[in-house]
């Protein structure tokens, strides 16, 4: 069945160094993923997203990596600040092309130590 | 914009009671979405509208749980009778809709829901 589920639950990262997120993902279908990030008590804030004809994409600060040849989405986040200490979700559209539908993964939780 | 607004934020309420959660998405967004998230399943989608028109409610647990959306500015997702199992939070949210090929959801703030 379909299935988006991240290799790590908790992340530990010093200040200022980068973070790396993974994300794992079974439906070949997929052609379109994005990563939210949820601090306490907020609703999944947008960071980026990506479609499945590219294999990098960057924002400010943040970089996500695509491998569909192992089903894998990552993202990156240099020079990690406190105010990255959330929860990030990776989802994809499970192949449904412009329906919004998103499936999303269990989520990996950031901290980020001073 | 002040982005998608849902109330109540808070809800505790006993077994048995009807619970009514409101949403108010972005203006110009044609799509809805409302999920459930808990720590056991994560965020689960529930529902969505395009166009005030329900698509898929294959995520709607059961029928006690029910949806509306009477115009473009609003909707509801209800449940009747609540039981302790649905105690989450549940948030909405809003996109540009299908024609515009987005698939960036704005979410709400969320409505905690506790049922005792």
């Amino acid at each position: 069945g379909e299935n988006v589920g991240l290799h790590l639950p908790t992340l530990s990262v010093q200040e200022g160094d980068n973070s790396i997120i993974n994300c794992a993902y079974s439906n070949s279908a997929s052609d379109y993923f994005i990563w939210y990030k949820q601090e306490s008590g907020k609703g999944p804030q947008f960071i980026i997203d990506i479609r499945s004809n590219m294999d990098k994409r960057q924002g400010q600060r943040v970089t996500v990596l695509l491998n569909k040849t192992v089903k894998h989405l990552s993202l990156q986040i240099a020079a990690t600040q406190p105010g990255d200490s959330a929860v990030y979700f990776c989802a994809e559209n499970g192949g449904s092309s412009n329906t919004g539908k998103l499936i999303f993964g269990q989520g990996t939780t950031l901290q980020v130590k001073p | 914009d002040a982005g998608v607004i849902q109330s109540p934020r808070h809800e505790v309420t006993e077994m048995g009671q009807e619970v009514t959660l409101r949403c108010k998405p972005i203006s110009g967004h044609n799509s809805l979405f409302w999920y459930r998230q808990t720590m056991m399943r994560g965020l689960e989608l529930l529902i969505y509208f395009n166009n005030n028109v329900p698509i898929d409610d294959s995520g709607m647990p059961e029928d006690r749980f029910s949806a509306k959306m009477p115009n473009a500015s609003f909707s509801t997702l209800k449940i009747q009778p609540s039981e302790p199992r649905d105690s989450a939070v549940y948030f909405c949210a809003s996109s540009p809709g299908l024609s515009s090929g987005a698939n960036v959801l704005t979410f709400g703030a969320g409505s905690r829901l506790t049922v005792l």
